[in-house]
């Protein structure tokens, strides 16, 4: 079966640090990866989608990026982190390149201070 | 884009009872319209589904409905228990080019 893996699960760091999240997804092959950001009662906001090695797409222009070194391995980072980069980020992955039946990780709530 | 709001942001009920949410959308391409779960600390998990060819599907004490001509789709369970409390959020996808988009979320609490 398949399972998909995200951490750290919590992350505290100091404003102008810089942040690497990974996600790695097993069991299945050549799947499309996504990273969502989740605000505080709010809902889920795409932020890059990849339908394969090395292609990213951006969907919200912002502080962050992502790459996919591997097929099953999907990164987000940047480099000099904002208070407004505070969030929870989840990785996800389908089967479906538009991203219909997600199956998401577990999360990672970020704090910068 | 896509714009999708979600009614109402809270809902309480009491355990037996039945919970409906309701969700709009926009884009009258829209054809797939799916139902997640959150449970505190989780990630989202896909509890239900529908697409633009059926009106209503049903998994258990989990229905949903689909209303096209009105672009306004809703999630019903019956017989709530505690352990349905949780964040739920609808989605409305499908359409050429575009991922799906999410509604604000709604936190249903179900009292014992």
């Amino acid at each position: 079966s398949q399972t998909i893996h995200q951490w750290p699960a919590t992350l505290v760091q100091p404003v102008g640090s810089p942040l690497s999240l990974e996600c790695t997804v097993e069991g299945t092959s050549n799947p499309n990866l996504y990273w969502y950001r989740q605000a505080a009662g709010r809902g889920l906001q795409l932020l890059f989608y990849s339908v394969g090695i090395g292609q990213i797409s951006s969907e919200v222009p912002q502080n962050l990026s992502a790459s996919r070194p591997q097929d099953r391995q999907f990164i987000l980072s940047s480099k000099k982190l904002l208070l407004s980069d505070s969030g929870f980020y989840l990785c996800a992955w389908s089967l479906d390149p538009k991203g219909e039946k997600l199956f998401f990780g577990s999360g990672t709530q970020l704090s910068v201070l | 884009g896509e714009n999708v709001e979600q009614h109402p942001s809270t809902l309480s009920v009491q355990e037996g009872d039945s919970a409906v949410i309701k969700c709009t959308y926009s884009d009258s391409a829209s054809n797939y319209f799916p139902w997640y779960k959150q449970e505190l600390g989780k990630g989202p998990q896909l509890i239900i589904d529908i697409r633009s060819n059926v009106g209503e599907k049903k998994d258990q004490r989990i229905a949903v409905t689909l209303n096209k001509t009105a672009k306004h789709f809703s999630l019903h369970i019956t017989e709530t228990q505690p352990e349905d409390s949780a964040v739920y959020f609808c989605a409305s996808g499908g359409s050429s080019g575009s991922r799906l988009t999410f509604g604000e979320g709604t936190q249903l609490t179900v009292n014992p």
